[in-house]
């Protein structure tokens, strides 16, 4: 079973560099999510979904943006990367109501040069 | 704003002692998770506790969650290396998010 699934696993991008981190859900889940993960610092919220074509902000959205045109995809855009958004990313998703726990993916290792 | 803290943020134990992880939140809330992370892997659900005076038990971990404490704990019986993670609490303040706290890093040895 595929579950959550992240792509690029990896990636280097010089400062003021755009991307694109994709993450793909298989198993019909209403929320989606995006972390980021900093020594020290946790799991801190970017942006979420609470269903297709609908995101809202986390604890730290700034710098990111983000789409949900289809409810098993959820997109993390970069548009002119920083130093400080040098992180482990991880998108995660759970079913419709409050009480699910999230399922993670693998997580990207983003490195901004 | 919603505010997770673990305490400690670094546990070194011995094999064979026991141990508890704290995780305090500032806001009304009965629903805690608690999560592992292994070094580099993803994040793994252990337990996920939804009323005051809720307990699990998985092994030699045992969670619990008082919510007008506001406190979860996470004790550990006769640790073994297996057990060498690190721990994260979050809470689910009656939003769609879910805030986790900075995670407890145990490591167990001989």
């Amino acid at each position: 079973n595929a579950g959550v699934t992240q792509t690029p696993k990896f990636r280097v991008l010089k400062t003021g560099q755009s991307m694109t981190l994709l993450c793909a859900q298989d198993m019909n889940h209403e929320y989606m999510y995006w972390y980021r993960q900093d020594p020290g610092m946790g799991l801190r919220l970017i942006h979420y979904s609470v269903g297709e074509g609908t995101t809202a902000k986390g604890e730290v959205p700034d710098g990111y943006n983000v789409s949900r045109l289809k409810k098993q995809n959820f997109l993390l855009g970069l548009e002119s990367a920083a130093p400080s958004q040098t992180s482990v990313y991880f998108c995660a998703s759970r079913p419709g109501g409050n009480t699910g726990e999230l399922f993670f993916g693998e997580g990207s290792r983003l490195t901004v040069l | 704003e919603l505010k997770v803290e673990q305490n400690p943020l670094f546990l070194s134990m011995q094999e064979g002692k026991n141990y508890t992880i704290y995780c305090n939140y500032s806001t009304t809330s009965d629903r805690l998770y608690w999560y592992r992370q292994d070094p580099g892997k993803s994040l793994e659900s252990l337990f996920v506790l939804l009323s005051n005076g809720a307990v699990k038990q998985e092994g030699r971990l045992m969670a619990s969650l008082d919510t007008k404490a506001r406190l979860s704990t996470l004790h550990i019986t006769a640790a073994v290396h297996d057990l060498s993670a690190t721990y994260f609490c979050a809470v689910n303040p009656y939003t769609d998010k879910l805030i986790f706290g900075t995670g407890t890093r145990l490591q167990v040895f001989p």
